[in-house]
This record gives structure tokens, sequence and C-alpha cells, in this order.
């Protein structure tokens, strides 16, 4: 009955390579979240996409890129891995103009 | 730039001892304000919400908001080292349903 998953748990690459990690929810929210949280713990928002509206943080680099094949799944695509990109990546969901989120496990990327 | 600003702590605080968290926010068109509780190395995750000026209660949590000072606590009674988590503070985008997280407080109850 787990509402918000994400896979992979863990994923160790190198630099350069393209990954992608998955996010489902099955809460029957409208509204699905990327953030990346950083060694110091700051959880910034990356992407906000409902099935009208596509927010991008524009501090996030366009090697990010989101991918919804429908209401349920938020997938995070990421091309050219690079040292930086190393956190814990979370995904999170919400009903439509609510703010309240649900957060997944998280997804600890490390790029070597 | 909207901020959310919280110290970092950690705050440390004995078993049955009140803990006090706070939060400003620099927004004032900001109507919503949450607590995340994450504890380390899991997800953050919603304890409390408030929406009015004053104080609202859930179980040894209160929430306390000022908008006039835009500043926003939390307040856990009867503190257990179960307690023990970072805090998030969250403020909403006034008008944007994205939320802006403060950095956290680090909460250490001991024994």
């Amino acid at each position: 009955d787990t509402a918000v998953s994400q896979t992979p748990k863990y994923l160790v690459t190198q630099m350069g390579n393209d990954k992608s990690i998955k996010c489902e929810q099955n809460l029957g929210h409208d509204t699905m979240y990327w953030y990346k949280q950083d060694s110091k713990k700051f959880l910034k928002i990356m992407f906000s996409y409902n099935n009208k509206e596509l927010i991008i943080n524009e501090t996030v680099p366009n090697r990010f890129s989101p991918k919804s094949p429908d209401k349920a799944h938020l997938n995070l695509h990421i091309n050219s891995l690079e040292l930086g990109d190393s956190a814990v990546y979370f995904c999170a969901s919400s009903q439509e103009g609510a703010y309240e989120q649900y957060f997944g496990p998280g997804t600890r990327l490390t790029v070597t | 730039q909207k901020e959310v600003e919280q110290n970092s702590g950690p705050l440390s605080v004995p078993e049955g001892a009140i803990a006090s968290l706070n939060c400003t926010y620099s927004d004032r068109g900001s109507q919503s304000f949450f607590w995340y509780r994450q504890y380390s190395g899991k997800s953050p995750e919603l304890i409390m919400f408030i929406y009015s000026n004053g104080d609202k209660e859930d179980g040894r949590f209160t929430a306390q908001l000022n908008k006039a000072s835009q500043y926003v606590s939390l307040l856990i009674r009867d503190s257990q080292p179960s307690d023990s988590a970072t805090y998030l503070c969250a403020v909403d985008g006034g008008g944007s349903y994205i939320p802006t997280f403060g950095r956290g407080t680090s909460l250490i109850v001991h024994p």
C-alpha cells in the first residue's frame, strides 16, 4: 500500500552516463514533484508537473528532464551526469492546488 | 526571491522538555505554512500545517503563526528521544502551490 514509490533506492554511476529514476504514486494526486536534497540537507524543488503545466526551477540544468507517461508517474531523466549531481532525489505528490506534499523514500545518486 | 530561514542547530533538549523550533519567511503574501519531520536517511513527512494566525495543536505538537512578524514555530511538548530528527519548515509560494523549504533544524532529545 505504498503511497509514493521510487526506484532505484540507490544508484551509483560514472560521470558522463545517462540515468533515469522512476516515481509512481497511488494516491490519485494530480501533481507530482522532483526535489534534490544535497549533502547539507537543503531540499530544493526541481520540477512540478500536472497534466496542465510543467514548472521548472530555472536553476535546474537542462540535462535534467521530467517525463510523465500518465498522471501516476513522473520519471526523472538525467543526461551526462556530473559529480555535483550526487545527492538524494525525492519524488513527491499532492492534490492539485494543495500544498501538503507526500514524499517517496528517495533515491541516493552517487556519481563517481 | 522567497526565503525561509531556520537555525540549523542542533537543538538539544532533555527528554520530557518542550522543544521550540523557529522559522521566519520573507514573502508577506504566503498563506500556508508546514512542518515536516525528516529522520536520518528517510524522506520528509508532513506533521503539521497552519493557515491562520495563532496556535494549532495536534497531540504533543503545536504550530504557532504570526503573519505580522513573518514567523512560524513548532513546539513539541514532552519531547521523546524518538522526536530526534530534522524539522523542515515550508512556506507556500504566495499563489504558487510549490512550497519553499528552509534548511531544517536538527533536534536531539537526550534521555
